[in-house]
């Protein structure tokens, strides 16, 4: 059973630019969470989409977007990159109603490097 | 809002010895999740153990636990019998019912041979 996948796993992008991370929830899964980690620090909130709606948003400007597919799989999209958009993007899954008894599951990230 | 606090950045612990993490969390709401994840060079979040706030019994996996006080808000993590593969970046986390999960800082544990 795969469980949540993120591609690419690494990427270089200019500052301006815009970029898009992908996201394949766990099978059974179907909310899809989005975390920034900056290096050394914790994983801060961006986004959470169901039902191809975002359900919540954190503290993160405009020039974050995504989107939630039919079959679950998500996209977020970063609009005119900067330096401080460098980090590890994680996605997370759980089944809907359930992220607190089970927690989410993690994909291994994709670390964005903006130059 | 809710914090998550994890006074310790760094700890080493020999093999086979125990190691205690603290953390500390500030919240209004009367029922929510704690967690503890930990989180290898690999990078992938791995879930090591979970409490749910309205259980007084303190949760136990393997060679993992925790002490939850809720009048304290506060919710360690015990490593007992360190092993090697123990070594990585550890997080408290939180989930009150509105399910947005907030991390603590980390605490980078190192098992020494």
């Amino acid at each position: 059973d795969a469980g949540v996948t993120q591609s690419p796993t690494h990427l270089i992008k200019t500052r301006g630019q815009q970029v898009t991370l992908r996201c394949s929830p766990k099978s059974g899964h179907d909310t899809v969470s989005w975390y920034q980690q900056a290096l050394g620090q914790g994983p801060q909130f961006i986004f959470q989409y169901y039902e191809e709606e975002e359900r919540q948003r954190g503290n993160f400007p405009d020039r974050f977007s995504g989107h939630q597919f039919p079959n679950y799989s998500s996209e977020l999209n970063v609009n005119a990159l900067l330096l401080g958009d460098s980090a590890l993007y994680l996605c997370a899954s759980s089944p809907v109603g359930a992220p607190a008894n089970y927690g989410y599951t993690f994909g291994s990230g994709t670390r964005l490097t903006v130059v | 809002a809710q914090t998550v606090t994890q006074s310790q950045p760094e700890m080493s612990v020999q093999e086979a010895e125990t190691v205690t993490l603290s953390c500390t969390y500030d919240t209004s709401e009367s029922n929510y999740y704690l967690f503890w994840y930990k989180q290898p060079p690999s990078r992938q979040m791995i879930l090591v153990i979970r409490q749910e706030a309205y259980k007084q019994q303190n949760a136990t996996e393997n060679r993992f636990s925790v002490n939850f006080q809720k009048a304290a808000k506060s919710f360690s993590l015990k490593i007992s019998d360190s092993q090697l593969g123990d070594t990585a970046m550890y997080f408290c986390a939180f989930i009150p019912n509105d399910y947005k999960l907030s991390f603590g800082a980390g605490t980078t544990v190192t098992v020494r041979a």
